[in-house]
């Protein structure tokens, strides 16, 4: 399958700072790249979509103005979470797929971020 | 919006024995993806379905895309201790853009 790298695989930060996440698609264009959030032993929940070139669109309930994404080539996008507040921690995973008709998306590795 | 339920939610068995769990949902999906995710990793596609009926194996791995377009199994045969971990169904609907819909998961625990 098409190789994903996201980092940090971790990282831990203070309350009011940024902190930024990238993942990268290895050896493919990613030309959607999907951003979702995990809590413990529970499921993936999708925060917002983006296209390459374009804004991305968030799922409903999530801030866009605090979650910002830029997907600016095929093979980058990144997760800016801005003011961190300890509520925001969370597992932070990014996914790819190779085209609009792809039916195949393949993930990152995972953030865990921890704000304290 | 789309939901998918995946049952059951956590499973104990014994090393060499027979799992299946399932995933069904109130809405047409057009492709079903089976994932494994290992804890603090991300998951990872064990198999993809693509047309109603399909039956699709990938080792010890066997999964089936429902009939209906409403529901799929992924059956693991003579379970090892390394397939520990959270199983998650995901479906695809062209109508949703494109957007992967999970189901809650079901962790798997095997006793050696």
């Amino acid at each position: 399958g098409a190789v994903v790298s996201q980092h940090p695989s971790w990282v831990i930060c203070k309350s009011g700072t940024s902190v930024k996440i990238e993942c990268r698609s290895l050896d493919f264009q990613a030309t959607t790249m999907f951003w979702y959030r995990q809590f413990p032993k529970q499921s993936l929940m999708l925060m917002a979509t983006s296209n390459e070139g374009s804004k991305a669109t968030y799922e409903q309930g999530v801030e866009k103005d605090k979650f910002l994404i830029n997907h600016a080539s095929l093979t980058l996008s990144t997760l800016t979470v801005t003011s961190a507040h300890p509520e925001d921690s969370s597992f932070y995973i990014c996914s790819g797929k190779n085209g609009a008709g792809s039916t195949e998306a393949f993930f990152g590795q995972g953030t865990r971020l921890t704000v304290v | 919006g789309q939901q998918l339920n995946q049952s059951p939610q956590s499973m104990f068995i014994q090393e060499g024995e027979d799992v299946s769990m399932n995933c069904t949902s109130s809405s047409i999906f057009n492709t079903w993806l089976w994932y494994k995710q290992d804890p603090g990793e991300g998951p990872v596609l064990l198999i993809a379905l693509y047309k109603a009926g399909e039956l699709t194996s990938n080792g010890r791995l066997t999964a089936q895309f429902g009939i209906t377009r409403k529901d799929s199994f992924l059956n693991i045969s003579a379970s090892i201790p390394s397939d520990v971990g959270i199983y998650f169904c995901a479906g695809l609907s062209y109508n949703q853009g494109g957007k992967l819909i999970f189901g809650q998961g079901t962790e798997l625990s095997v006793k050696p």
